[in-house]
């Protein structure tokens, strides 16, 4: 009965390479998020789709593409990685209307 | 751009005593205040929202005030608990248009010990 569930959990991979994390919530909710937590604890937003439509993409390099193929999935596909890139990705989801954001367990990446 | 500011250094206290933490934003003052709880290797987790025009929110053995004056919001926890011990988030909305854009601080790190 997760509510928020990511795969994988951890992910290395080196320089140069392509990866996803993907993303479910099975909360119901509208509005899903992407974060990125440093090595010194800042969680920073990344974007957010709701119903399926990007509504906010921070200054963030297009190597990163997000992607909600419906409301209750969001994946994130990271291309040409660099070191710069580690780092654990959360996703997040909350419902329209409400502002409490209930968060996955993390995606810790480690690009070497 | 909104700032946060919670106190980067370890908060540790006897087991029994109450724990404050305090969040500190610049800037124009957000129509509501969050505090999320994150445990090593975890997700933050929700914990309470209090609105600009609350001056004080409770749930259980938790307390957070909230002074648009000071630009300051206090999360305390009364009868602290080895089990308290995490990490303790404060957000900022930052958003537009009905959609959330949430701001966090750096986070304080709080250790109950028995």
């Amino acid at each position: 009965d997760t509510a928020v569930s990511q795969t994988p959990k951890y992910l290395v991979t080196q320089m140069g390479n392509d990866k996803s994390i993907k993303c479910e919530q099975n909360l119901g909710h509208d509005t899903m998020y992407w974060y990125k937590q440093d090595s010194k604890k800042f969680l920073k937003i990344m974007f957010s789709y709701n119903n399926k439509e990007l509504i906010i993409n921070e200054t963030v390099p297009n190597r990163f593409s997000p992607k909600s193929p419906d409301k209750a999935h969001l994946n994130l596909h990271i291309n040409s990685l660099e070191l710069g890139d580690s780092a654990v990705y959360f996703c997040a989801s909350s419902q329209e209307g409400l502002v409490e954001q209930y968060f996955g367990p993390g995606t810790r990446l480690t690009v070497t | 751009s909104q700032k946060i500011e919670q106190n980067s250094e370890a908060l540790n206290i006897q087991e029994g005593k109450t724990a404050t933490l305090t969040c500190n934003y610049t800037n124009y003052s957000p129509a509501y205040l969050q505090w999320y709880r994150q445990d090593p290797g975890r997700g933050p987790v929700f914990l309470l929202l209090i609105r600009e025009n609350e001056k004080e929110k409770r749930k259980e053995r938790l307390k957070v005030t909230f002074d648009t004056t000071l630009k300051q919001s206090l999360f305390h926890i009364t009868a602290s608990q080895p089990a308290d011990s995490a990490t303790y988030l404060c957000a900022l909305d930052q958003g537009s248009g009905g959609y959330n854009k949430l701001i966090f601080g750096a986070g304080t790190r709080l250790a109950v010990h028995p």
